[in-house]
């Protein structure tokens, strides 16, 4: 079983609706990680948490918010989603030590029309 | 200036050619640098780490830091085809204790 893993793997709303996505890891990571990826560009950095308690703002957080329900768990929701935020999404996790990196799910493609 | 740095290419090379990916980075304090590979509609996928200047070899990947100059550098040997992707850089900030990614080099291996 993959270590990270991300559903849906591909959505496709309206504008307007609100979605989730999830993201689940079995790495015993505390640090996870939310990025937005469109075509030509790099990861952009939504939101992370460095453990249960503790949620950051990246660069991108106007529209969007997550929750850290537990450990191992992540989501970020789209309150009323709108086409310029059609992309690719990567949840991440990472141990926290500079020995360490990030580990990537296998994304999730959202299309809001 | 940018935190890490690269060139967005696409660099393209001949198969069988060497492919030379450059990263600079601006935060004299980092610590480790990795690099990702990353293919389209993919999620990236780590291929080296290094942690001390010099070169670390793995297969045909050869990794090289430079701390002094801040540039980090990976070597494809004998590029294939299924090399063909965009390569991420990563820098662990020692001022910002996260990592940080570079935009990324798109390599076009021509058979």
């Amino acid at each position: 079983d993959a270590d990270v893993t991300q559903t849906p793997r591909n959505r496709i709303t309206k504008t307007g609706k609100r979605i989730m996505l999830e993201c689940s890891q079995t790495k015993g990571h505390d640090r996870m990680y939310w990025y937005r990826q469109d075509p030509g560009l790099g990861l952009r950095l939504i939101y992370y948490s460095f453990d249960v308690k503790d949620i950051n703002k990246g660069e991108i957080s106007d529209g969007y918010s997550v929750s850290r329900q537990a450990q191992a768990k992540f989501s970020l929701s789209l309150e009323s989603a709108i086409p310029n935020q059609t992309a690719l999404y990567f949840c991440a996790t990472e141990a926290g030590t500079s020995a360490d990196t990030q580990y990537f799910g296998p994304g999730t493609r959202l299309t809001v029309l | 200036q940018k935190e890490v740095e690269q060139n967005s290419g696409p660099l393209s090379v001949p198969e069988g050619a060497i492919a030379s990916l450059n990263c600079t980075y601006s935060d004299r304090g980092s610590q480790s640098f990795f690099w990702y590979r990353q293919y389209s509609g993919k999620s990236p996928e780590l291929i080296m780490s290094i942690y001390s200047n010099g070169d670390k070899e793995d297969g045909r990947f050869t990794a090289q830091l430079n701390k002094a100059s801040q540039y980090v550098s990976l070597l494809i040997r004998d590029s294939q085809p299924s090399d063909s992707a965009t390569y991420l850089c990563a820098v662990y900030g020692g001022a910002t204790n996260k990592l940080i990614f570079g935009t990324g080099t798109l390599l076009a291996v021509q058979p």
